[in-house]
């Protein structure tokens, strides 16, 4: 079964650094999404983003955060300036016209320190 | 008043048994809704979609819509072990290429 790539699994870094969370989607997907977890805390929406631009965010998604497609098949979430705050799971998704319901990746567990 | 409520549990039932899950939405705007299984450090899962009042079954799941509650349900039947996951509720406004909000979710541990 297809799925969403998520890379890399756990990763540490110094507050204040910048991160980027890499992601290849399914294939066939058109319409790709960051969302994030905070632990104990509820699943949140980042970003969507479809014909490579964003289509929307949510108020967590400031200037600090930034979305690219740099080719055909790679999705990224950068943070430039890593807050202890921004420590969560962030889970990328996919979605293909016509489905139902997103898929999910592992997603990379952000370790601000 | 959160936008989706959820307990978070933990819930824990025998092998066999037959859980209920729940969840209540403010927003009448919600129309379509899932129920994602999310297991420790793992991303969540699609179970069921839903987008009418009434129930919709899959196996040994079924879930469960009222709008005129604003309330929506997800039962297990003869649950499993492998069961033991949080389960998350989600919505939407509009299908396809639309954001979702999630509930907290409810941790089931279905003991042997």
């Amino acid at each position: 079964e297809p799925e969403v790539t998520q890379t890399p699994s756990h990763q540490v870094t110094q507050m204040g650094q910048e991160v980027i969370l890499r992601c290849v989607p399914i294939s066939n997907h058109l319409y790709f999404y960051w969302y994030r977890q905070i632990l104990g805390q509820k699943v949140e929406f980042l970003v969507s983003f479809y014909n490579n631009e964003i289509s929307e965010k949510s108020e967590i998604f400031d200037d600090q955060f930034s979305v690219e497609r740099p080719d055909g098949s790679n999705f990224t979430l950068k943070i430039r300036s890593t807050k202890l705050e921004d420590s969560a799971m962030y889970f990328c998704a996919s979605e293909s016209p016509g489905s139902y319901g997103y898929t999910f990746g592992s997603g990379t567990r952000l370790t601000v320190v | 008043q959160k936008e989706v409520e959820q307990d978070p549990g933990p819930l824990s039932v025998p092998e066999g048994a037959i859980v209920s899950l729940n969840c209540t939405y403010s927003n009448s705007a919600f129309q379509y809704f899932m129920w994602y299984r999310q297991y420790s450090r793992k991303g969540p899962e699609l179970l069921m979609y839903t987008y009418s009042s009434g129930n919709k079954e899959d196996g040994r799941f079924t879930a469960q819509v009222d709008k005129s509650s604003k309330y929506i349900s997800l039962f297990i039947r003869d649950s499993q072990p492998s069961d033991s996951a949080t389960y998350l509720c989600a919505m939407s406004a509009s299908s396809g290429y639309s954001t979702l909000t999630f509930g907290k979710g409810t941790m089931l541990l279905v003991s042997p």
